[in-house]
């Protein structure tokens, strides 16, 4: 079984500023991560994903994650925020076993103060 | 690149009518999802298609929805006789492969209103 929590529903941060969008999974196997952007009224777009090579992944527009597996976290992490990351984000398992399955997490809405 | 085309963007009908929702996956991927993304239920998997062949529907609500892919580069999804809580949104992704560590790329989504 796999599941994904995704630790705030809604993150307020000034432009600038760093952004941390937390990521804890479960999974029975050796996971592959995600995290996908979702801007209003739009499709989702992959940022990033980690597939078992480095664990610190970099992204599209500046962000990147780190996976830690004692700690089963896939936190995002962004040095600086722009407005134009004002978004949803999701964090997203697929615990592997030969399974397409993807399990999304309920999304974290990234506020971006000027 | 196009990306994945889904079409109509919008759809607003009311219950009871017939909806056809249609995606164009990316060419030279062989998988195709069908999505469903509400704000209780988040995001949704309703059927998995590999090499035009459906895997897995599980996630279909009911027999009101079915999915048709006859070609590799067309993919419809229909709800009849429509209901006002199928009101959603409907995404399409595909994957060069059904493997977990593929990546799936998601089209823009349809925008269902059933009044």
């Amino acid at each position: 079984a796999q599941s994904v929590t995704q630790l705030d529903s809604h993150v307020s941060v000034s432009e600038g500023t760093p952004v941390l969008l937390r990521c804890n999974y479960s999974s029975s196997y050796s996971p592959s991560l995600f995290w996908y952007v979702q801007h209003p009224n739009k499709g989702l777009q992959l940022l990033l994903k980690y597939t078992s090579a480095a664990t610190l992944v970099k992204g599209i527009n500046g962000f990147e994650a780190e996976f830690k597996k004692s700690e089963t976290s896939f936190h995002l992490t962004k040095p600086s925020a722009h407005m134009s990351d004002a978004a949803e984000y999701f964090c997203v398992v697929n615990s592997g076993a030969g399974s397409y399955q993807l399990t999304f997490g309920k999304g974290t809405k990234l506020s971006v103060i000027p | 690149d196009a990306g994945v085309i889904q079409s109509p963007r919008h759809e607003v009908t009311e219950m009871g009518q017939e909806v056809t929702l249609r995606c164009k996956p990316i060419s030279g991927h062989n998988s195709l999802f069908w999505y469903r993304q509400t704000m209780m239920r988040g995001l949704e998997l309703l059927i998995y298609f590999n090499n035009n062949v459906p895997i897995d529907d599980s996630g279909m609500p009911e027999d009101r929805f079915s999915a048709k892919m006859p070609n590799a580069s067309f993919s419809t999804l229909k709800i009849q006789p429509s209901e006002p809580r199928d009101s959603a949104v409907y995404f399409c992704a595909s994957s060069i492969a059904g493997g977990f560590r593929e990546t799936q790329y998601f089209g823009p989504g349809t925008r269902l209103l059933v009044l």
